[in-house]
């Protein structure tokens, strides 16, 4: 499969402050890069996703960054809440498919 | 519309027995896909399908088997389980190589002992 790494593991937060997570990928043809988060027991579900043509998108208090050039994309947070905490996963989109990353738990602590 | 629909939402097998776990969706989408997420880790890919009759091998097909016969349905085939197979399994499908969004169904949570 596609390497994509994924940091850091674990973040906790105050809430309010921001969160930052990264991921780095290898495969310099892939065109996509969505996130998902996974809340405990459930499904992943997309928050957000990026095309390789754009370099960032914003979505209320999520915003998407990508660097083509230094192959890494990064998944902003900003005045976190409690909700938000969950288990959060970069990918990258090959040919067929979607490579995810190993994950990071963040927690926001109220 | 239901989504992704899997069953069964939680099983456990003794090793070496055999069991399929069914994927079906009701959005007509073409590509479909297997991941397995072991505790505490990222989804892994195990096989995935463009189209029906078409099939190939993800990161980890090794002791899976899957078939796509219907553009519906995407069986997830275990022979011989063995502990390492104990895991959440998650059945996901899009309609296009670049449409995006991935939908998950629930998992089904299996254990071999």
């Amino acid at each position: 499969g596609e390497n994509v790494e994924q940091h850091p593991s674990t973040l906790s937060v105050q809430e309010g402050d921001s969160a930052v997570i990264k991921c780095t990928y290898s495969d310099s043809a892939s065109n996509y890069f969505p996130w998902y988060k996974q809340e405990l027991g459930k499904r992943p579900q997309l928050i957000i996703d990026i095309r390789s043509n754009v370099g960032e998108k914003k979505d209320q208090r999520i915003a998407v960054t990508l660097n083509k050039t230094a192959k890494h994309f990064s998944l902003h947070i900003t005045e976190t809440q409690p909700e938000d905490s969950a288990v959060y996963f970069c990918a990258q989109g090959g040919a067929n498919n979607l490579f995810f990353g190993t994950g990071t738990r963040l927690t926001v602590i109220p | 519309n239901a989504g992704v629909t899997q069953t069964p939402k939680f099983r456990i097998l003794k090793i070496g027995q055999s069991m399929t776990l069914q994927c079906a969706q009701d959005m007509n989408h073409n590509y479909m896909y297997w991941y397995r997420q072991d505790p505490g880790m990222g989804l892994k890919l195990i096989y995935y399908s463009v189209g029906a009759g078409i099939t190939d091998k993800g990161e980890v097909p090794n002791g899976y088997n899957v078939s796509r016969s219907t553009t519906e349905d995407f069986p997830l085939r275990l022979e011989l389980a063995a502990p390492s197979q104990t895991s959440v399994y998650f059945c996901a499908s899009r309609s296009g190589l670049n449409t995006g969004e991935l939908f998950f169904g629930e998992g089904s949570r299996l254990t071999v002992l």
